[in-house]
């Protein structure tokens, strides 16, 4: 699987976005974004992945760059609860029995 | 809540024993993936099994090892325990055994005494 390089931490007032950017420069063209979170000590939850176009769910919205080499996570109005590590991966989607590789992630924390 | 269910939540041990952690993936994924995530090595994969076979094996010790059993929950076995064993293991669960998207429970913490 490609590298990612994140920042290790961030703070972000609340009520504002959060823009978390992750690098990965190496990545193939079959390998896709993925981001996770994990709230402190609870399992990673999965928030949202995609290839090359931007993608918007309920959670946030996720911005790959056109060469794809970065993409941006955004949290449109972080709260408080959004207090997180926050973990961008990259992996080939069909690459069969190649488990998800969690780096160090962003400690993302949302400042009242 | 993400569907997956892990017990115990707390267990704590002696150096020697034996332990067994169980996982019962949501309702309908065939596939079960272990992690464990202590101070100093962030998240492990460990092991995945896919309706019942193993499909992809990480840096699991050999005094480890697991299974999925027909009805799909899962259990982790860890024995002769270490100090450096205690750590949070997380069990998730997938449908699609090549997915991205896993759904992790809340996780087993062990301490080793």
């Amino acid at each position: 699987d490609a590298k990612t390089t994140q920042p290790p931490s961030m703070d972000c007032a609340e009520g504002r976005a959060a823009n978390l950017p992750c690098n990965h420069s190496t990545i193939s063209g079959n390998e896709y974004v993925y981001w996770y979170r994990q709230i402190h000590s609870q399992g990673p939850q999965y928030i949202i992945h995609g290839l090359k176009n931007n993608e918007t769910n309920e959670m946030a919205s996720l911005i790959i760059t056109e060469d794809r080499k970065s993409s941006t996570l955004i949290l449109p109005h972080a709260t408080l609860r959004d207090t997180a590590v926050y973990y961008c991966i990259v992996r080939d989607r069909n690459s069969g029995n190649t488990p998800l590789v969690f780096g160090k992630g962003t400690r993302l924390s949302v400042i009242a | 809540d993400s569907g997956v269910t892990q017990t115990p939540k707390h267990l704590i041990t002696a150096t020697g024993q034996r332990v067994t952690l169980r996982c019962s993936p949501r309702s309908g994924d065939l596939s079960v993936y272990w992690y464990q995530q202590s101070l100093d090595q962030g998240l492990q994969f460990l092991i995945q099994y896919y309706n019942g076979e193993e499909r992809a094996k990480g840096n699991i010790l050999e005094r480890f090892s697991a299974q999925q059993f027909p009805d799909l929950h899962s259990e982790l076995n860890l024995s002769s325990l270490e100090l450096g064993d205690s750590a949070l293991y997380f069990c998730a669960s997938s449908v699609d055994p090549d997915a991205g998207e896993l759904f992790f429970g809340e996780g087993s913490r062990l301490t080793v005494l």
